[in-house]
């Protein structure tokens, strides 16, 4: 069964540091991959996507993601960070036929002024 | 355009009771689906609709749990006989199908006394 794996549930950084949220699968067939955030109350939203082509998307307020197939990862980095960034950020999979999504357990993200 | 609605935004109720979720979709949307997110967890998925019908329902943890979504728009879930492990935000999403995009609403917050 695929899986996603969120390495630190919680991470912190400084106001303009560089943001780096980790984030693996396992899965047998190429995946739908996505992350999602989520503020304090909110649903979550969707941040960028990953299903074919190129394997750095670039997705709203500065984040990107790289997937890198040999590694089975899908890392979410932003150069620099805001204090709007503080929020739950979700990493999550889609395989081959299903349309359920798979998500990791999330990381909160503190930013520090 | 409107988002995905979900009503209503907090529910609490007593332990053996009979309680209903409902969920709005995005117009237009023919796929939808429910989660469940407990404290500290990400969303797990419990049922996905394609149209009227269940297309996936291998998320719902037991007979207690059952959705409908009749007309293929609305969708209600429905938990008889509550448990305190039931407590958690229940997730509605929708999507076109093959779009790889589901949008989240707010959630409704179960808690079971």
């Amino acid at each position: 069964a695929q899986s996603v794996t969120q390495l630190g549930s919680h991470v912190s950084v400084s106001e303009g540091a560089l943001v780096l949220l980790r984030c693996n699968y396992s899965s047998s067939v190429p995946p739908y991959l996505f992350w999602y955030v989520q503020y304090p109350n909110q649903g979550l939203q969707l941040l960028l996507k990953y299903t074919t082509g190129a394997t750095l998307v670039k997705g709203i307020n500065g984040f990107e993601a790289e997937f890198k197939k040999s590694e089975t990862s899908f890392h979410l980095t932003k150069p620099s960070a805001h204090m709007s960034d503080a929020a739950e950020y979700f990493c999550a999979v889609k395989i081959g036929g299903s349309e359920k999504l798979v998500f990791g357990k999330g990381t909160k993200l503190t930013v520090n002024p | 355009g409107a988002g995905v609605s979900q009503t209503p935004s907090n529910k609490v109720t007593e332990k053996g009771k009979y309680v209903e979720l409902r969920c709005d979709p995005i117009s237009g949307h023919t796929a939808l689906y429910w989660y469940r997110q407990s404290l500290g967890q990400g969303p797990e998925f419990l049922i996905y609709f394609q149209g009227t019908g269940a297309a996936d329902d291998s998320g719902l943890p037991n007979d207690r749990f059952f959705a409908v979504r009749p007309e293929g728009s609305v969708s209600t879930l429905k938990i008889q006989r509550t448990e305190r492990g039931d407590s958690a935000v229940y997730l509605c999403a929708s999507s076109q199908v093959g779009s790889g995009e589901q949008y989240f609403g707010p959630g409704t917050r179960l808690t079971v006394t």
